[in-house]
């Protein structure tokens, strides 16, 4: 069973700081998605990476497979990016080809 | 595109009631997936489709819980009998390609809670 662990769990930051968010996972993956859920309920997809590094804006992932790691970060941070961030495995392969396994989630506040 | 459609918005029932949660998916769009999100638990997988065929049913929680996608643009979950427990918000998702290559799209999710 893939493993998804994501710190902090919980983040507050003032407006304009540098953010990163971390996900480790246990196993072999195809994909990894990091997802946004607004206070309103809503999941929206930011990034699927297989390899290296992505940006959207002031939204940067990064993943590095030897380590089972990825990061999230957000530069010059703005109340909106107050958010719950998720990040989500995609299994490589077996009965569980195409799963996405999800991390617990990291509470963001942004303080004006 | 209207993005993956969910019916109803919210639902309140009592414990022993038969509840149905309705999905459209974006047209085009060969993936399906039920997701179940509480406190508790978080996000969890509870089955998906691949052209309308399910692959994976292994988060389904019991017997109590069936989905079905009978086209390629309607897919349901259902649950008979509802217990408290099944609160939750449950969210559909569409994707071309599966949770492997494509970015998947949500909905807005069905809030139910069971009395």
């Amino acid at each position: 069973k893939n493993e998804v662990e994501q710190s902090p769990q919980n983040l507050t930051a003032q407006e304009g700081e540098f953010i990163t968010i971390n996900c480790s996972y246990s196993v072999g993956i195809s994909a990894l998605h990091w997802l946004q859920q607004h206070p309103g309920g809503g999941i929206v997809s930011l990034f699927m990476l297989s390899s290296g590094k992505k940006k959207h804006g002031r939204l940067i992932a990064t993943i590095n497979i030897q380590e089972k790691h990825s990061s999230l970060h957000i530069t010059a941070s703005h109340p909106r990016d107050s958010a719950v961030y998720i990040c989500a495995a995609g299994e490589a392969g077996g009965t569980s080809y195409g799963k996405l396994t999800f991390g617990q989630g990291t509470i963001l506040t942004v303080h004006p | 595109d209207a993005g993956v459609i969910q019916s109803p918005r919210h639902e309140v029932t009592e414990m022993g009631q038969e509840v149905t949660l309705r999905c459209k998916p974006i047209s085009g769009h060969d993936y399906l997936f039920w997701y179940r999100q509480t406190m508790m638990r978080g996000l969890e997988l509870l089955i998906y489709f691949n052209n309308n065929v399910p692959i994976d049913d292994s988060g389904m929680p019991e017997d109590r819980f069936s989905a079905k996608m009978p086209n390629a643009s309607f897919s349901t979950l259902k649950i008979q009998p509802s217990e408290p427990r099944d609160s939750a918000v449950y969210f559909c998702a569409s994707s071309t390609g599966g949770g492997l290559r494509n970015e998947q799209f949500f909905g807005p999710g069905t809030r139910l809670t069971v009395l």
